[in-house]
């Protein structure tokens, strides 16, 4: 089955600096990789998401690229503030018993320092 | 439009007893999914459902069972809980699994001492 990798587990970065979050997944018939967003306390949601015949999207200060010959997808944060703290998590879909689901990351939390 | 709903927020129990949670999303989805979350390992799928009465098993179904008699209800049971069950318990559902996008639930807190 499919296995999705996410690095760094923490991330710590300076107001205003980018923030990079990497992921890797294994099975090469997956084709959409969203990224969530979660709050403490809160509900993960959907922030931006990619499929496998696009190369990069991007939306205000978040981007995602894919890269399916190397099999890994990352999250680009610019022009950080304060609201971007949160953990984040990425996700694979793939196929398991005939259905489609999402494979989950660990999850990076990303503090943004003031 | 309420989204995606979970009773109850907040739950804890004894080694040994029971319980249901409860998902009720009102956006009409067709897939309904249950998810656990731990520290440092993400939400790991637990069982899901493809439509009103069926129900399959995800990464981790040991000691949980679930049930889906109405479209906009997944329930979710422990029989006999355990401690290694104390996690954030979240309730997600989509569409068609072609329409990608998942909501999720405000999430159950369960502590099982």
């Amino acid at each position: 089955g499919e296995n999705v990798e996410q690095h760094p587990s923490t991330l710590s970065v300076q107001e205003g600096d980018s923030a990079v979050i990497k992921c890797t997944y294994s099975d090469s018939a997956s084709n959409y990789f969203p990224w969530y967003k979660q709050e403490l306390g809160k509900r993960p949601q959907l922030i931006i998401d990619i499929r496998s015949n696009v190369g990069e999207k991007k939306d205000q200060r978040i981007a995602v690229t894919l890269n399916k010959t190397a099999k890994h997808f990352s999250l680009h944060i610019t022009e950080t503030q304060p609201e971007d703290s949160a953990v984040y998590f990425c996700a694979a879909r793939s196929k398991l018993q005939g259905a489609q689901k999402l494979v989950f990351g660990q999850g990076t939390r990303l503090t943004i320092n003031p | 439009n309420a989204g995606v709903t979970q009773t109850p927020k907040f739950r804890v129990l004894k080694t040994g007893q029971s319980m249901t949670l409860l998902c009720a999303q009102d956006m009409n989805h067709e897939y309904m999914y249950w998810y656990r979350q731990d520290p440092g390992m993400g939400l790991r799928l637990i069982h899901y459902s493809v439509g009103e009465g069926t129900t399959a098993k995800g990464e981790v179904p040991d000691g949980y069972n679930v049930s889906r008699l109405k479209k906009q209800n997944f329930l979710l049971g422990l029989e006999s809980a355990a401690p290694s069950q104390t996690s954030v318990y979240f309730c997600a559902s989509t569409l068609l699994a072609g329409l990608d996008t998942q909501y999720f639930g405000p999430g159950t807190r369960l502590t099982v001492l």
